[in-house]
Formats: C-alpha cells, sequence, structure tokens
C-alpha cells in the first residue's frame, strides 16, 4: 500500500513569490495535518483538516493557508515567501482527527 | 498547553551498548506521548506511543520507553544499539485540543563501531 506522497521533492523559490505543497494521504485517511521542520528543530504544526474543513492551526502568520480536496488530499500555500520559511514541510495522515499519524517524505523548500 | 523537552542534543554509544533518550512532558491531563525517528532526508516513523494502557510500551526495532507520571518522563531505551539506529529521534506529546502534536527538539544519536 502506498503511504504519504508528497510534492514536489524539492523546490526553490525567490523571496516574495508563493508556493503550492501537495499531499495525498494514505487511502482511506480523512485526516491531513501539515507541520514545518526548520533545520536542526523539531516539526511545528501548521495546520490540521479533517473530512475537508479546518479542525486546527497552529501558530503561524496569515501568509500560510491549507485546503483539503473531496479526496482528502491536500495543498498547503505559501504568500509572500521570506527566508525563514526556508524548511522541510510534513503532511500527515491518519484515518480520523486524533488518531495516530502517518508521515510522508517531506518537501524540501529553500528560499532564496 | 502540553509540551515535551527532550535533553541532549546529541547522544553518541557504541555497538552494543544501552541506549538512553530522554524525554520529560509537561501536561495538565493523561498525556498521549510518541517517539518518532527521523533518518536523513526522509519524513518521520513512528516507533511507539503512550496511550494510558501500560505503562511501558515496546515499539518497532527493539524500542521500548517507559511512563513515568512522577517523574513527568517518557525516556526511549534500546538493549543494545545497532549501526542503523543512528538518527534523529523526537519524542512528541499529542495536543488534547486539536489533536496535533507538539515535538521536542529532538535528539541526534550517533553509534559508534
Amino acid at each position: 500500500d502506498a503511504g504519504v506522497t508528497q510534492s514536489p521533492t524539492h523546490l526553490i523559490k525567490t523571496r516574495g513569490q508563493h508556493v503550492t505543497l501537495r499531499c495525498s494521504p494514505i487511502s482511506g485517511h480523512k485526516s491531513v495535518s501539515w507541520y514545518q521542520q526548520v533545520l536542526g528543530q523539531g516539526p511545528q504544526f501548521i495546520f490540521q483538516y479533517y473530512e475537508k474543513e479546518e479542525r486546527g492551526r497552529g501558530n503561524f502568520p496569515d501568509r500560510f493557508s491549507a485546503r483539503q480536496f473531496p479526496n482528502y488530499s491536500s495543498e498547503l500555500n505559501v504568500n509572500a515567501l521570506l527566508l525563514g520559511d526556508s524548511a522541510l514541510y510534513l503532511c500527515a495522515s491518519s484515518f480520523r482527527q486524533g488518531d495516530e499519524q502517518y508521515f510522508g517524505p517531506g518537501t524540501r523548500l529553500t528560499v532564496t | 498547553a502540553q509540551s515535551v523537552t527532550q535533553l541532549g542534543s546529541h547522544v553518541s554509544v557504541s555497538e552494543g551498548a544501552l541506549v538512553l533518550l530522554r524525554c520529560n512532558y509537561s501536561s495538565s491531563v493523561p498525556p498521549y506521548l510518541f517517539w518518532y525517528v527521523q533518518y536523513p532526508n526522509q519524513g518521520l516513523q513512528l516507533l511507539l506511543k503512550y496511550t494510558s494502557a501500560a505503562t511501558l510500551v515496546k515499539g518497532i526495532n527493539g524500542f521500548e520507553a517507559e511512563f513515568k507520571k512522577s517523574e513527568t518522563s517518557f525516556h526511549l531505551t534500546k538493549p543494545s544499539a545497532h549501526m542503523s539506529d543512528a538518527a534523529e529521534y523526537f519524542c512528541a506529546v499529542r495536543d488534547t485540543g486539536r489533536r496535533a502534536l507538539t515535538f521536542g527538539s529532538g535528539t541526534r544519536l550517533q553509534v559508534q563501531p
């Protein structure tokens, strides 16, 4: 069975640009969460979606937004990129909100 | 708000030696606690979880952790380290409200031959 998949694997953007990251959950999973992992730190929670509705938001600015589609895949959007947004962005899926989370390999974003 | 603190950003052991990675939690309610492992350039893999059933939790790859309420600890151990255990290890607590995970800062385990 396929695990959580994320695309793209790597991405290089310039300050001020916009980026869209994509995540496909494990088949049958209805909840998707996004985390940001800056180099040398633990992941930080950004958003959680369940049944296409936002169920939780971390302490991130409004430049960060996300959505979940009817097939339960998800997109994370970041506007007006800053150098500090350079990080590994991890997506995790679970069957229901609060269940055990399974992580994808991440998207490495570099902002120059 | 719940939080976890991992003591020691780097731990080095010899192959075959005991592995002990420390995690202390802060929570006003019985916590759900997790240990994840991250290999270079990969995502996170769940090693084990505590959900208030047994205080001694066994996970994959020979790892186990013991929940000690009196010490607010959930330390990860493995009796005998393998070279393949070299990775970054994260302790996490599940937020009771949002049900998202709050992670510690991680401990990098090095295994010397």
